[in-house]
């Protein structure tokens, strides 16, 4: 099956600092990446479609200045979360979608990063 | 998206069968009913997903209603790795293009007992 990874699996970074998280689809080519975030005991929510060669596309809410989406190539998808604050720690996932396939094989998903803020 | 509706929280003694249960009342004829599972700190894993047809892969047995209103996830034989959050979701196919996002509900934690 396909295979989305993430760097890093976890961070710890001071407060005000920036931090970039990579995803990388490993043997496909994606054109639409995800970004997600979770919260303890809570589900994931939908913050930004990234997209090859053009603007991310953010959700309600998310701020566009603060969580910058790149995709500069159809295998990377990067975030980065700038000036971070503690409550900016959370689960980022992303996932990915094998382009010109059925429905079948759904789509796939990183393995997350925690990232915690000090 | 259709909204989905499963209990929070189930158990399950490892060897047997875990049946979970998705009401999605106001599915509509083109949105497919998908599954995902998520153990702790990992990304979610798609299981399996189907229209209106039963359907089984080598994870998952899929039983939708005639209505398509509820469906089952059967795990036949759960063991202690199936501990996980699983999510029910229900959505339009889309074999391309940007509009895959999936919305996840609160799902229900299987927690499988030895």
């Amino acid at each position: 099956g396909a295979v989305v990874s993430q760097h890093p699996s976890w961070v710890i970074c001071k407060s005000g600092t920036s931090v970039k998280i990579e995803c990388r689809s490993l043997d496909f080519q994606a054109t639409t990446m995800f970004w997600y975030r979770q919260f303890p005991k809570q589900s994931l929510m939908l913050m930004a479609t990234s997209n090859e060669g053009s603007k991310a596309t953010y959700e309600q809410g998310v701020e566009k200045d603060k969580f910058l989406i790149n995709h500069a190539s159809l295998t990377l998808s990067t975030l980065t979360v700038t000036s971070a604050h503690p409550e900016d720690s959370s689960f980022y996932i992303c996932s990915a979608k094998v382009p010109n396939r059925a429905n079948s094989l759904g789509a796939f998903f990183g393995q997350g990063t925690r990232l915690t803020v000090v | 998206d259709a909204k989905t509706t499963q209990p929070t929280s189930m158990d399950c003694a490892e060897g047997r069968a875990a049946n979970l249960p998705c009401n999605h009342s106001t599915i509509s004829g083109n949105e497919y009913v998908y599954w995902y599972r998520q153990i702790h700190s990992q990304g979610p894993q798609y299981i399996i997903h189907g229209l209106k047809n039963n359907e089984t892969n080598e994870m998952a047995s899929l039983i939708i209603t005639e209505d398509r209103k509820s469906s089952t996830l059967i795990l036949p034989h759960a063991t202690l790795r199936d501990t996980a959050v699983y999510y029910c979701i229900v959505r339009v196919s889309s074999s391309g293009g940007s509009n895959y996002k999936l919305t996840f509900g609160k799902g229900t934690l299987l927690t499988v007992n030895p």
